[in-house]
């Protein structure tokens, strides 16, 4: 079936490093890809999403790239904040679905 | 924000308790999602409805019974839970047009603990 697969599951960077986490996906058919991010004790909420027709997005200090060829899709967050803590979500969805598929989420910590 | 709104926000029931969980959304979506949310599981969905047509049931045992009346609200109806069940129930609403480009929006969710 769909799966999404996400990497690394903790990930740990000094204030102002960059912090890059990774996903797969097995759907070929998969069109949209969302980026949520879990500040502790919230609800999940998009950061950002890339649609298959593009190869890259940013938004400031963000950024999604996606190789549909490898079926991966990578976020990028530069100059990190202590606000950037929180768990993030990969997701993949296709038209043929009425589901979005997650990841099992990373853990990023912002060392001061 | 009071896009999707659930109530109530933290619940505690016994294992022989009857309960429910509420879901509003206020986006105008045609889809409805109920998520569980635990540590070894970090988002698994359970149901999707469509249209208020149930097109989604990822093996959810029995005892979790969905309810959708109009495509504005849901309900997760709850009885006779195990303590393993205890976890964030998140709702969530997403306009689906056909074209695979679908923003979930999640509700803050429901603390379930059962003892």
């Amino acid at each position: 079936g769909e799966n999404v697969e996400q990497h690394p599951s903790t990930l740990s960077v000094q204030e102002g490093d960059s912090a890059v986490i990774k996903c797969t996906y097995s759907d070929s058919a998969s069109n949209y890809f969302p980026w949520y991010k879990q500040e502790l004790g919230k609800r999940p909420q998009l950061i950002i999403d890339i649609r298959s027709n593009v190869g890259e997005k940013k938004d400031q200090r963000i950024a999604v790239t996606l190789n549909k060829t490898a079926k991966h899709f990578s976020l990028h967050i530069t100059e990190t904040q202590p606000e950037d803590s929180a768990v993030y979500f990969c997701a993949a969805s296709s038209s043929s679905a009425s589901k979005i598929i997650f990841g099992s989420g990373t853990r990023l910590s912002i060392r001061p | 924000e009071t896009g999707v709104t659930q109530t109530p926000r933290h619940l505690v029931m016994g294992m022989t308790n009857k309960k429910s969980l509420k879901c509003e959304q206020h986006l105008g979506h045609n889809a409805m999602y109920w998520y569980k949310q635990s540590a070894k599981k970090p988002l698994e969905l359970m149901f999707v409805y469509s249209l208020e047509e149930r097109v989604e049931n990822n093996s959810v045992p029995s005892r979790f019974s969905p309810e959708c009346p109009n495509s504005s609200h849901l309900f997760l109806h709850l009885h006779t839970l195990q303590p393993e069940d205890s976890a964030l129930y998140l709702c969530a609403s997403s306009q689906l047009t056909g074209t695979g480009w679908n923003t979930i929006y999640f509700g803050e969710g429901s603390w379930l603990t059962v003892v």
